[in-house]
């Protein structure tokens, strides 16, 4: 089982959105409604920003929002903010008992 | 909210068996699923494995067959053993809780390195 695919990195000006697609299988991101995002600074814990493919915890801003088609699941962030420059990781459940997580994108505000 | 406290060895030579431990507070272990996750340094996540509260467990296939997850209620601590150890087994090393098919709060991270 490979890791799911993300784009290496992406970046845009505040305000403006960047999407950051997660591209899985049949046997997991397309099988499975259960696609969660973290989002993780430099040497802290990831955090959960989106789970259940578009579903969002308690607290974290509605400009993160996340949707799913095929095998490719997307997170996308609005009204970009310096603040949401960091590392951002996808994960399935992909069956058999298991996770899968992304590879991992970079998001720079410019 | 719950937090979660990790503690363990942080050098390891190969062939030796990591051991962390991670303490939960605030909370219980009854009811929710709790997960190991590690990440090489510079890379991406990976999900090690999970245990109930009723010690059923789920392993990665990939390192199945080198590791333990397992929990104790009257401690509400959890444990992680990974046997064998190489290079490659070098990460920073999380312990979560799960909510549903996501995980929703992590420990600080253990940085394991394993050198001879």
């Amino acid at each position: 089982q490979s890791a799911l695919t993300q784009p290496r990195s992406v970046s845009g000006s505040p305000g403006q959105s960047v999407t950051i697609s997660c591209t899985g299988t049949s046997s997991d991101v397309g099988f499975y409604d259960y696609v969660s995002w973290y989002q993780q600074y430099p040497d802290k814990a990831p955090k959960l920003i989106v789970y259940d493919v578009s579903k969002r915890p308690s607290g974290v801003p509605d400009r993160f929002s996340g949707s799913k088609s095929g095998n490719t699941a997307s997170l996308i962030i609005s009204g970009l903010q310096a603040e949401d420059e960091a590392d951002y990781f996808c994960c399935s459940y992909a069956g058999g008992d298991y996770y899968l997580f992304g590879t991992g994108t970079i998001v720079t505000v410019l | 909210q719950v937090q979660l406290q990790q503690w363990g060895a942080g050098l390891l030579k190969p062939s030796e068996t990591l051991s962390l431990t991670c303490g939960v507070y605030g909370g219980s272990l009854s009811n929710h699923y709790w997960s190991w996750v590690r990440q090489p340094p510079g890379k991406g996540l990976e999900w090690i494995g999970e245990v109930n509260d009723r010690g059923h467990t789920k392993y990665n296939p990939s390192l199945k067959s080198r590791v333990t997850i397992s929990g104790d209620t009257s401690k509400n601590h959890l444990s992680l053993k990974l046997n064998s150890v190489t290079d490659a087994d070098t990460a920073v090393y999380y312990c979560a809780r799960n909510g549903g098919f996501s995980v929703a709060d992590w420990g600080q991270g253990t940085l394991v390195t394993v050198s001879s």
